[in-house]
């Protein structure tokens, strides 16, 4: 079974760019979707899209579509979540998890907070 | 895009109660793809049934799950004091593979 390990929190400004990155270990990678989920302050779970690490093919929910991207890099079996103009509202806790089917296997989460 | 809605939003029971929780999609979800999940308080979630009735590894048989097309439900049998945490469901037969807006189960 593969094992996600989530980049470390992240403090940026509103306008900076980021990468946070989920890494897997164990079986492989390339077989899987991998999902990002969004849990804002107190709120509850949002699925942001997928992606298969095999090819790259990407799905996104329409709220996400265009404010952040998804991409793999399978040689280090690594997925990323980009945005490329922070806003303060991105301000969450972001899981990657497995989504072949449900979803099994989860990242600890990665907390980013955006402040001025 | 299929809508869940989870019900009731909060369930305050006893140690040794039973729980039913109710998810109700906007239409069909094929294939009984249907999960539930548990986020305790600062943990990241735990798949706790998926195939809408089929128990992931490790969790005990207390938990349930029964359901198909449009009306799914999560039981807890003989609550305990751990099994306090919010309750989701997600439908993963078409994308977006949205979550319903959780059940928060307090325990007395």
């Amino acid at each position: 079974e593969v094992q996600l390990v989530q980049s470390g929190a992240e403090v940026k400004k509103p306008g900076e760019s980021l990468k946070i990155s989920c890494k897997g270990s164990g079986d492989s990678f390339s077989s899987y979707w991998i999902a990002w989920v969004r849990q804002m302050p107190g709120k509850g779970l949002e699925w942001m899209g997928n992606i298969y690490a095999g090819d790259s093919d990407t799905r996104y929910s329409a709220s996400f579509q265009g404010q952040v991207s998804i991409s793999v890099d399978k040689s280090i079996s690594t997925a990323y979540l980009h945005w490329s103009s922070l806003k303060a509202s991105d301000t969450a806790i972001y899981y990657c998890a497995t989504n072949s089917g449900a979803m099994d296997v989860w990242g600890k989460g990665t907390t980013v907070t955006i402040s001025s | 895009e299929i809508v869940l809605t989870q019900s009731p939003g909060t369930l305050s029971l006893s140690p040794g109660d039973g729980a039913t929780l109710s998810c109700r999609a906007s239409q069909g979800v094929g294939g009984r793809y249907l999960a539930w999940y548990q986020q305790k308080l600062g943990q990241a979630p735990r798949l706790l049934i998926y195939g809408a009735s089929n128990r992931a590894t490790g969790i005990p048989d207390r938990f349930g799950g029964s359901g198909s097309g449009t009306d799914f439900t999560l039981t807890i049998s003989r609550l305990e004091p751990e099994d306090s945490a919010v309750y989701y469901c997600q439908q993963y037969d078409t994308s977006p593979f949205a979550f319903g807006q959780g059940t928060k189960l307090e325990i007395k």
